[in-house]
């Protein structure tokens, strides 16, 4: 069965680093988009970024963009998130999220990792 | 404030059905193919229980049912059971973006 399993959460101070990592299996990882998707407290889902099944292509939310670089490592079935340049309302749940090849949805997520920017 | 429009809460008796609807600027998300929805119970993962406007996968049952009309989708549970009591989001995705909407409580009374 399709697992993913997030990791490299905790507590940072503003303008602080963290790298977030993703272990997946039960699928062919090379083969799907993969995605971060984040939820601060009490509030709703907010997309941040893609990355294309080959690794070629990125995108990222307006809100993260020039800050948070995704990126994955096709022979080991896991993808990444580094967050730089942190600020209190990054403070969130990340989730890892397997998409598809080439359609347009959010298929399986992973238990999702907390991340609290607070000085 | 999301793009997508969603009612903060719906509410309805075990074995009704109920329809929970996801409005969009029509100018921001073109033809409004792309639409999935997302079932979130408190504490735990969202998962997956509409893509494509209608399509449902395998693993989710045939009382969720989904639909769109001009640039508002529409969720419907039919007979409505108490597991289904959670928060559900409309998203629209494109190749490089994807948009939430704000969610929607479902009560089962």
């Amino acid at each position: 069965q399709v697992q993913l399993v997030e990791s490299g959460g905790g507590v940072v101070q503003p303008g602080g680093s963290l790298r977030l990592s993703c272990e997946t299996s039960g699928f062919t990882f090379s083969s799907n988009v993969m995605h971060w998707v984040r939820q601060a407290p009490g509030k709703g889902l907010e997309w941040v970024a893609l990355i294309r099944y080959d690794g070629r292509k990125e995108s990222y939310a307006d809100s993260v963009k020039g800050r948070f670089t995704i990126s994955r490592d096709n022979s080991n079935n896991m993808v990444f998130l580094q967050m730089s340049s942190l600020r209190p309302d990054d403070t969130a749940v990340y989730y890892c999220v397997k998409g598809t090849y080439v359609q347009i949805y959010l298929d399986y997520w992973g238990q999702g990792t907390m991340v609290t920017v607070s000085a | 404030q999301s793009a997508l429009t969603q009612p903060r809460s719906v509410s309805g008796s075990p074995g009704q059905s109920v329809t929970i609807s996801c409005t969009g600027a029509r100018s921001d998300f073109g033809p409004f193919e792309f639409v999935s929805w997302y079932q979130q119970h408190p504490g735990k993962a969202p998962k997956l229980i509409i893509y494509d406007v209608s399509q449902r996968p395998s693993r989710v049952p045939d009382r969720f049912s989904g639909s769109k009309s001009g640039n508002t989708a529409s969720l419907t549970i039919s007979g409505l059971q108490t597991e289904d009591e959670a928060e559900y989001f409309c998203c629209v995705g494109t190749f490089t973006t994807y948009v939430f909407g704000g969610g929607t409580m479902v009560t089962v009374l």
